[in-house]
């Protein structure tokens, strides 16, 4: 069981923005930076977000993160037909001393 | 290009044991950690531990430590996932990743395509 909490489905009409949160704890996100990752069904995850709001080369940015105590969030704006997927949040749990994923979002376009 | 490339799908009986592979190119492999997530079928990720191919150290995740042995051989660029003794619970796609050198943990740059294990009697 994840200690990464989020919930388990968002949607939106195209161009909307819509919004996933992860909530963790003093051990995970309130003391380390977080992640997200994208997974297409199918496919393997894609590095979206790093250090709470910071994005790979070549990641698009309708693509936005942001970290405020011991929650982040992840926004998509401009949503498109290709952003349905699940979405994860990840850190570094330090009680537990191993990577920690959130339980995971699937987004849906409609 | 950076590229993970893994073995192929694998189908096991409880009880046999198994080593899957994760060969990496187009970047200097022995500078990079390299670590592996599972993936259940219909669940979520779950990070399984990491190795540095320059000395082999390791780190595990205590849910997987004692199940898995992680292990390197940078002269191949590979890396590797072996069970001794496989249990049905087993069964999940294996992906192996490239750990950022400019991020904390887990922040997984390239990504193999997964290796699917499949174990059933």
């Amino acid at each position: 069981q994840s200690v990464l909490t989020q919930p388990p489905s968002a949607s939106g009409t195209p161009g909307q923005r819509v919004t996933i949160s992860c909530s963790g704890s003093s051990s995970n996100i309130g003391s380390d930076t977080v992640k997200w990752y994208q997974q297409v069904p199918g496919t393997a995850p894609k590095l979206l977000i790093y250090a709470n709001d910071q994005r790979p080369s070549g990641v698009p940015d309708r693509f936005s993160g942001s970290k405020s105590g011991t929650s982040a969030s992840l926004a998509i704006s401009g949503l498109q037909s290709e952003d349905e997927a699940d979405y994860y949040c990840a850190a570094w749990d330090d009680s537990l001393n191993e990577g920690v994923f959130g339980t995971g979002t699937k987004v849906t376009v409609l | 290009e950076v590229q993970l490339v893994q073995s192929g799908a694998e189908m096991k009986k409880p009880g046999e044991s198994l080593r899957i592979s994760c060969k990496g190119s187009g970047y200097t492999f022995s500078n990079f950690w390299i670590g592996w997530v599972r993936q259940m079928p219909g669940k979520g990720l779950e990070w399984m531990g990491i190795i540095y191919p320059v000395d082999s150290d390791t780190r595990y995740s205590p849910s997987f430590q004692g199940r898995v042995t992680i292990s390197t051989d940078k002269s191949l660029s590979s890396a590797y996932l072996h069970w001794n003794s496989l249990k049905a619970s087993d069964t999940a796609i294996y992906f192996c990743a490239r750990q950022s050198s400019t991020a904390s943990w887990p922040a997984f740059d390239h990504w193999g395509h997964g290796t699917l294990v499949t174990v059933s009697s």
